[in-house]
Parts: C-alpha cells; structure tokens; sequence
C-alpha cells in the first residue's frame, strides 16, 4: 500500500509569493488532515476534509490559507501571500476511520524568505 | 532536520537498556491517546496507541502507560536500539472530535 505523499518535499520562496503544497492521501482513506509545524512550536492542527468536504477548518491560521480537496482524492494547501511566520514544516495525513490514529506523510518543508 | 530552533527535552540511553517517555496531556476530555516516532526528515510514524478506557497497551518492545488521575502517559522501549533514536510525540485526541493536540515532543539518543 502506497503511503501518504506530499510534494514538494522542500519549497523556498520569497515573501508575498504563492506557494501551493500538495497531499495524495492513501487510497480509499476518506478522511485527509493538514497540520503544521513552524519553529519552535508544536505540531498544529490546521484542517480536516471528509471527502471533499472541510470537516473542520478551526487550526487554519488565517485567510491567506486555502486549502481544497476536489473530487476527494488529492488535497491542496495554498498559502497567498506567504508571510515569513508561515515558514515551517506541513504534513499532511489520511486515515479510514476517524476513531483512529493516521498515516503522516514526509512533510513539506516551507521556507519564506 | 525539522527540530532546528525547536529545543527538545532529550533522553539519552543506553544500548539495549530500557528508555521511558514521558507526557503529560491537558485536557480530562480527551479518551484516545497516540505515540508517533519522528525520524529525521520524515512524517510522524504511528507507534502505539491506547483508549481511555485501559491504563495500559504492549506492543511489540514497547507499553503505553495511561494514568488518568494525573493525566500522564509514558512510552516505555525495551531493550532500546540505535534505529529507535528519533522524536518521540504523544497525541490526545477528545472525544467530541478528530483532531489531535501533540505534545512537543522528546528527542531520544541511543548510545551504542
């Protein structure tokens, strides 16, 4: 079974740049979740899809987070203009069930400059 | 790797001696509980995990502890190895919902 895959692994962009993150959860898990982890701060919760639809989006920092999951298969984290407290590392995760625990992906390490 | 900046409590063992984690949660309302190993520039990796409902899961070389009166929950390693080094995270998740709260983490080394 293929796990959760995320791309780009790295990306490095300039201050109010657009930077889309991408999530291929694992096959058939319905359930899909963005969370993050900028320096010095513990992993954070940032959403939750079920199917296509954002189940939760209380984590989500502010509007210029955006994040989609059409047809509920891949998602995207878009983040319009990044700011440089954005830096930091986002994972994504998928599970079957939501009473259990997930599969993370590798992460995408974000760095605004 | 990710921990640059972020300054971890660290754990340093022995080879094969036995290692404990620990982590304290916040919230009374929380009834399943997670521990994730974190290697160097990879996702959170699921080690175990316990319900509310028992104070005590084993897995293979490794038991979670849950203590409810105090809100605790210890990973226990037996027979520690040098693969086992890495970032270990608790997670609690409430009831009313899915998203999970995780703890800051515990940075493990194993000397060989």
């Amino acid at each position: 079974e293929a796990g959760v895959t995320q791309f780009p692994s790295h990306s490095v962009i300039e201050k109010g740049q657009t930077v889309t993150l991408r999530c291929d959860p694992i096959s058939g898990h319905d359930n899909l979740y963005w969370y993050r982890r900028v320096m010095g701060k513990e992993i954070k919760f940032l959403l939750h899809f079920v199917k296509e639809s954002k189940q939760d989006e209380s984590g989500m920092p502010n509007n210029r987070f955006l994040a989609e999951r059409t047809g509920g298969t891949y998602s995207t984290l878009k983040v319009q203009p990044a700011e440089l407290e954005d830096s930091g590392v986002y994972f994504c995760a998928s599970s079957q069930r939501r009473d259990y625990g997930y599969t993370f992906g590798s992460g995408t390490r974000l760095t605004v400059v | 790797g990710e921990s640059v900046g972020l300054h971890l409590p660290t754990l340093s063992v022995q080879e094969g001696d036995n290692s404990i984690i620990n982590c304290a949660y916040s919230n009374s309302a929380s009834d399943y509980f997670i521990w994730y190993k974190q290697e160097s520039g990879k996702g959170p990796q699921f080690i175990i995990d316990i319900r509310s409902n028992m104070d005590k899961r084993q897995g293979q070389r490794v038991t979670v502890l849950l203590n409810k009166t105090v809100k605790h929950l210890s990973l226990q390693i037996a027979a520690t190895q040098p693969g086992d080094s890495a970032v270990y995270f608790c997670a609690e998740k409430r009831k009313a919902g899915n998203m999970l709260t995780f703890g800051g983490g515990t940075r493990l080394m194993v000397k060989p």
